[in-house]
């Protein structure tokens, strides 16, 4: 069964360094998505992705956070300049359809980001 | 803005037995309500999802159910296994951008 992967799985970070987290969503779907779980708190929205622009965003998406699809098969977050409160665990999602009635999302295993 | 809350935070039950978890949402324009079940360290996992035109629907011993009207939708696991023990998670969806609910650490002991 296909599954969305992710790399890497654990990324340790010096605050104010620069990190890209990386996904490759399954090969037929269209909408790519971004989210966030600090330990012990539920997941977090940051943006979803569609036709190469970004659909939607939350506010804790901000001027730091950018998203990229460089080719046909990559999904990357970068966090430019990254905080301690960026430790969390990423998750990357897609689905195959949005405009249909449901749009069920599956999950990667995550990358767990530590800002030191 | 978007919100949902779940409840109970935590939930103990004896293997056997059922466990309910209800959560309510704001967004009355929400279409889409999936649960995931996540264990430690892991990948949230669909288990069950329920659309806004559907009422109730069931799985094996999963059931959802949906009212609209009230806004909320509960989550049923019956004869509960030990690994049925994880963080379940409810979330709504209208435009693909899933809201998550708190989580329940459900634990069911042998």
């Amino acid at each position: 069964e296909p599954e969305v992967t992710q790399t890497p799985s654990h990324q340790v970070t010096q605050m104010g360094q620069e990190v890209i987290l990386r996904c490759v969503p399954i090969s037929n779907h269209l909408y790519f998505y971004w989210y966030r779980q600090i330990l012990g708190q539920k997941v977090e929205f940051l943006v979803s992705f569609y036709n190469n622009e970004i659909s939607e965003k939350s506010e804790i998406f901000d001027d730091q956070f950018s998203v990229e699809r460089p080719d046909g098969s990559n999904f990357t977050l970068k966090i430019r300049s990254t905080k301690l409160e960026d430790s969390a665990m990423y998750f990357c999602a897609s689905s195959q359809v949005r405009l249909a009635v449901y749009n069920e999302q599956f999950f990667g295993p995550g990358t767990r980001l530590t800002v030191l | 803005g978007e919100n949902v809350e779940q409840h109970p935070s935590t939930l103990s039950v004896q293997e056997g037995d059922s466990a309910v978890i209800k959560c309510t949402y704001s967004d009355s324009a929400s279409n889409y309500f999936p649960w995931y079940k996540q264990e430690l360290g892991k990948r949230p996992q669909l288990i069950i999802d329920i659309r806004s035109n559907v009422g109730e629907k069931k799985d094996q011993r999963i059931a959802v159910t949906l009212n609209k009207t009230a806004k909320h939708f509960s989550l049923h696991i019956t004869e509960t296994q030990p690994e049925d023990s994880a963080v379940y998670f409810c979330a709504a969806t209208r435009r693909g951008k899933l809201i998550f609910g708190q989580g329940t650490e459900l634990s069911v002991k042998p």
